[in-house]
């Protein structure tokens, strides 16, 4: 069955940084674009970046474009988001989903909380 | 961006109930219209993608319709189990946006 773990979540101050994982497992992972989506504390849904399945093309959210990176390795079937220069806007859950406009798998989720 | 307006924020029903939940686009988005359904502490789930194609395992009780910028979703009759937060997203142009959730709550 299709599995999408994040890890990499905490919390963090203003300015920092940190890197955020999901692993994927029960499908070919290296066949399908992978998304970040994230979720402000009781509030909606946010479409943050999406990476293709070979990993050149990428498109980010204008409001984490210049400080989040996503990337992949489709060999440790893993995705990855590099976030710095972190806001306190930026505190969320983070998701990551499995499609590139419509997401059919999602992750648990992990809680970024960046303090000011 | 293509701003996703959903109505009502918020309703009250009983189990059995039919309950239609409205989502506007404020531009042209074709079909490109998804459904999702989120429960408390938990990811969402894929209802609907392309305005009307029920995911595989979604009960046929749900049902979408709609182009252009007006799409409905549509719960014919209400189970216990559809006590949620139902989220609208646009996939006709990046960024992908979504409505702002509509919360479906037990009477």
């Amino acid at each position: 069955q299709v599995q999408l773990v994040e890890s990499g979540g905490g919390l963090v101050k203003a300015g920092g940084s940190l890197r955020l994982s999901c692993a994927a497992s029960g499908f070919t992972f290296s066949d399908f674009y992978m998304t970040w989506i994230r979720q402000a504390p009781g509030k909606g849904l946010e479409w943050v970046s999406y990476i293709s399945s070979s990993g050149s093309a990428i498109y980010y959210a204008d409001s984490v474009k210049g400080r989040f990176t996503i990337s992949r390795d489709n060999a440790k079937k893993s995705l990855y988001l590099q976030m710095n220069s972190l806001r306190a806007e930026d505190t969320a859950v983070y998701y990551c989903a499995r499609g590139q406009s419509s997401f059919d798998y999602w992750g648990q989720g992990t809680l970024v909380t960046v303090s000011a | 961006d293509i701003q996703m307006t959903q109505s009502p924020s918020s309703l009250s029903a009983s189990v059995g109930d039919r309950v239609t939940i409205t989502c506007r686009a404020s531009q042209y988005i074709s079909r490109f219209l998804n459904w999702y359904q989120q429960k408390p502490g938990k990811a969402p789930k894929l209802l609907i993608s392309a305005a009307s194609s029920l995911q595989g395992g979604v009960p046929s009780r749900f049902s979408g319709s709609g182009s252009g910028t007006d799409f409905t979703v549509t719960i014919s009759s209400l189970q216990p189990e559809d006590f949620a937060t139902y989220y609208c997203q646009q996939s006709y142009s990046t960024p992908w946006t979504f409505g702002q959730g509509t919360k479906v709550e037990i009477k």
